[in-house]
């Protein structure tokens, strides 16, 4: 079975700064999607960013970017120039290409900014 | 974007009572839906997968009996929680999948606290 997880509970950032995330999965297979998606307290699951898992390229959204290590099965996102909107829960997500119905989410990062 | 409406987005219910949540998609046909259990401070857990037309597939340990959907039409799936109890309190959220963007993008609802008394 594919997991995911996410080591840091809770993490805080000063405006404006930059601030990285921690994912890593387990899996068995070649092609997937990861996700991260961001869940504000008006507890909406909003889709920050989306990599595939043949695409060597990091993919970036704006202040968004990931570093997707696939030998590590790490996949990291980083946000910069932080603002206090930022702040909210953050959920890595894995997905098998193949099963699309099988979502995995982490425990999820908590994100503070400080102002 | 593709819009996924939850309704209602809090309710409160006697035991034994039963709860219907709808979850709608607006501007897309969504043959699949996806219903989440979220407990305080945790992560989502995947219910149960709901397809159009056909029966649900439930996860391992979901009580199919206990939690109903139906998914009717392409825009409509329904989660009704039958004779509630406290321990089914928690926030349950939808998710539905857009066919026209591809596979893998999902658009969730603002999802639905339950509490039960």
């Amino acid at each position: 079975a594919q997991t995911v997880t996410q080591s840091q509970p809770e993490m805080s950032v000063q405006e404006a700064e930059t601030v990285t995330l921690s994912c890593t999965y387990d899996t068995s297979e070649s092609d997937y999607y990861l996700f991260w998606y961001k869940q504000p307290p008006s507890r909406q699951m909003i889709l920050v960013i989306r990599q595939e898992a043949y695409k060597q390229q990091n993919a970036t959204e704006n202040r968004f970017s990931v570093n997707f290590q696939k030998a590590a099965k790490s996949f990291s996102l980083k946000i910069s120039d932080s603002q206090l909107g930022d702040a909210a829960m953050y959920f890595c997500a894995y997905r098998n290409t193949y099963n699309n119905n099988d979502m995995r989410f982490g425990a999820g990062t908590r994100l503070t900014v400080k102002p | 974007g593709a819009v996924v409406s939850q309704h209602p987005s809090r309710v409160i219910c006697k035991s034994g009572t039963s709860v219907k949540i709808e979850c709608r998609s607006l501007d897309f046909q969504a043959t699949t839906m996806f219903w989440y259990r979220q407990f305080p401070k945790q992560s989502l857990m995947l219910m149960a997968t709901s397809n159009e037309g056909s029966k649900a597939t439930y996860e391992q340990g979901v009580e199919k009996d206990k939690f109903l959907i139906n998914h009717a039409s392409l825009t409509l799936s329904t989660l009704t929680v039958t004779s509630a109890h406290p321990e089914d309190s928690s926030f349950y959220i939808c998710s539905a999948r857009d066919r026209g963007q591809g596979n893998e993008k999902l658009f969730f609802g603002s999802g639905t606290q339950l509490s039960v008394l």
